[in-house]
């Protein structure tokens, strides 16, 4: 069965920090992976994906991951924190060619002037 | 391209009352997925619709929610009667076979609040 840990439910950076929100998960067949945002009162932004290829993934907003298949894990990352970042990211999985995705927890992601 | 529409966005109502959650998915996508957020998770799939075809329910609790897609179009998720248990918002979902990998377009919720 398909599972997705995010490690810390609260991260906070200053702005113009470095930003790094954990995930790791559990399939049984390669998966696809995907970190969506969400911002207050609003639906789950797709944020990028992984399917195959390329390991590290770049996105909107200035965001990338990096699939690491030894350790199991796709964090997310970005150079410098906007105060604009701050919000609700979820990872999840999907197996390959399939539909049901599952979602981490989410971690919330604050960002001090 | 118009995203996926969802109303109302707030609703409250008390306990053993009936409610009612439409969802527009965008235009040309198959696929329309109901999900359930609860405070502090992740959504969790209630239902998955190919077309009008329910092909994934098996998380909906089927004593008091249901869900219809009739022209493979719009849907409705009803639940009847509501429980205290049951304030969350409601997301729906929607996607497309023709594009690859099968990601989700999210509409803004339906935030429910039972008293």
């Amino acid at each position: 069965a398909q599972s997705v840990t995010q490690l810390g439910s609260h991260v906070s950076v200053s702005e113009g920090a470095l930003v790094l929100l954990r995930c790791n998960y559990s399939s049984s067949v390669p998966p696809y992976l995907f970190w969506y945002v969400q911002y207050p009162n609003q639906g789950l932004q797709l944020l990028l994906k992984y399917t195959t290829g390329a390991t590290l993934v770049k996105g909107i907003n200035g965001f990338e991951a990096e699939f690491k298949k030894s350790e199991t894990s796709f964090h997310l990352t970005k150079p410098s924190a906007h105060m604009s970042d701050a919000a609700e990211y979820f990872c999840a999985v999907s197996e390959t060619g399939g539909f049901k995705t599952i979602f981490g927890a989410g971690t919330r992601l604050f960002v001090k002037a | 391209e118009a995203g996926v529409v969802q109303s109302p966005r707030y609703k409250i109502i008390e306990k053993k009352q009936p409610v009612a959650f439409w969802c527009n998915p965008i235009s040309g996508h198959n696929t329309l997925y109901w999900y359930l957020q609860n405070l502090g998770q992740g959504p969790e799939l209630l239902i998955r619709y190919e077309n009008e075809e329910a092909v994934d329910d098996s998380q909906l609790p089927k004593d008091r929610f249901s869900a219809e897609r009739l022209k493979g179009v719009d849907s409705t998720l009803k639940i009847q009667p509501a429980e205290l248990g049951d304030s969350a918002v409601y997301l729906c979902a929607s996607s497309s076979s023709d594009r690859p990998y099968y990601e989700q377009y999210f509409g803004p919720g339906t935030r429910l609040t039972v008293t």
